[in-house]
This record gives C-alpha cells, structure tokens and sequence, in this order.
C-alpha cells in the first residue's frame, strides 16, 4: 500500500539554524509532492508542491524542496528559521492516476526557539 | 475572500447520538474531501466527491455517510457516534486539473463523544 514516512516527529531549533525535514513515499508510479504547514491555531495550507519539471521547487516563507526520484524523497529545506515558523509541517503525496487520493505523512512538529 | 469554511468549530455530541459536521466553499472547485485527523497522526481520507461522484476509502466505517446537495456544500454524517470517532473533521477541496490541484483546507471541526 502507497505510504508517506516523516523522519521526525519533534525538531527543535534555535532562529538561524538551517532545516531539513525528510519525507520518503513507498509509490513507484508518477506522483505530485505536497508540503503543507499548520500554523498554531490556523488550518493546512500549501507550502509548496511538486508537479513536473526543475526537481528542486521553491515555496512561500523561503523554503524549498528536492525531490529525487531515485530515492523516492521529497524533503523540505530552509537556510536559516525564525521562530514564525514554529508549526506543524506534513508531506503529501498523490498519484497521477486513479483519482484523487492524497496520502498525508504523519507530520512534523518544529518548535524555533527564539 | 474564496476559501472552505467549517462549522461548527467544535461539535459535542454524546455516545451514539447522530451528528452533522458541514463544510462550504466559495472556490467553486470539483472536488471535496472529508478528512479525519486524531492527535499526532496524519490526516485520513474518508471519502471524497468529484463533483457528483461519491468515493468512499474502504476502509471508512460504514458509520460515516456524506451528502454533497451542490457544488458549494457537503456534510458529514455519523450516525452512531463512537468514543474512538472523537476527532478533528477536516474538509478540503481542489480542482481536477493537472498541475493545478493542491487541497484547500477548512479550519477543521473538533468532535468531541461524550
């Protein structure tokens, strides 16, 4: 069955430090890569996403992501945090065929220490 | 301001007794979701419509039913509300459009069983 694995549960960091959150999937198929964020006391929304083309995407807030097929990994990156971005951050994965199923990875909690 | 909306934000219900969580869209997309989210664990998709078309996941308990009466709106139903269903409630939404069809989320309802 299709699966999304977050490395980490918990990731504490002091402002400045660089991120790296790592998201493997189990689909051998075509797929489009999600990362999506849940701010305390707000709703997921998109980070950043995957589709075709330049494996490396840019998202809002100056994070970034690979995604290397070889490896079926799409980990999320960011130089140097601030303590805004203290959140919940999911990965996600959905096929290109057979519908519109989209499988969430169990999440990510960073706390930035300020 | 497009987006999903979720009310109630947060639902108690007692054991057994059924419960109606809604959720609206003002996007206009095809597609909607129902997502269940337990504490810590990833959100899980209970079903979904392509605009009409209901998809249920097999393994949604028969329990959950969904109603989609138009493109603006869809329901949840549990019909005999168990301590194990006590959950935040996502809904999502998206186009069908290839390369274009991140989800939206709601602001979510908590269901609290007493």
């Amino acid at each position: 069955a299709q699966s999304v694995s977050q490395h980490n549960h918990h990731v504490i960091l002091s402002e400045a430090a660089s991120l790296e959150l790592g998201c493997n999937y189990s689909y051998g198929g075509t797929v489009n890569l999600f990362w999506y964020v849940q701010y305390p006391g707000q709703h997921l929304q998109l980070l950043l996403k995957y589709f075709s083309g330049d494996p490396l995407v840019k998202g809002i807030k100056g994070f970034e992501a690979e995604f290397i097929k070889s490896k079926f990994s799409f980990n999320l990156r960011k130089p140097s945090v601030q303590w805004s971005d203290t959140a919940e951050y999911f990965c996600a994965v959905r096929r290109t065929t057979g519908g519109f199923k989209t499988i969430f990875g169990a999440g990510t909690r960073l706390f930035v220490k300020a | 301001d497009a987006m999903v909306i979720q009310n109630p934000r947060y639902q108690v219900t007692q054991f057994g007794k059924p419960v109606t969580l809604s959720c609206s869209q003002t996007l206009n997309h095809n597609v909607m979701y129902w997502y269940q989210q337990k504490s810590s664990q990833a959100p899980k998709l209970l079903f979904h419509y392509y605009d009409k078309d209901f998809n249920n996941e097999a393994d949604t308990p028969d329990n959950f039913q969904s109603r989609r009466p138009n493109t603006s709106f869809c329901f949840l139903d549990i019909r005999s509300p168990g301590l194990g269903d006590a959950a935040m409630y996502l809904c999502a939404t998206s186009t069908r459009r290839a390369g274009d069809n991140e989800q939206f989320f709601g602001p979510g309802t908590r269901l609290t069983v007493l």
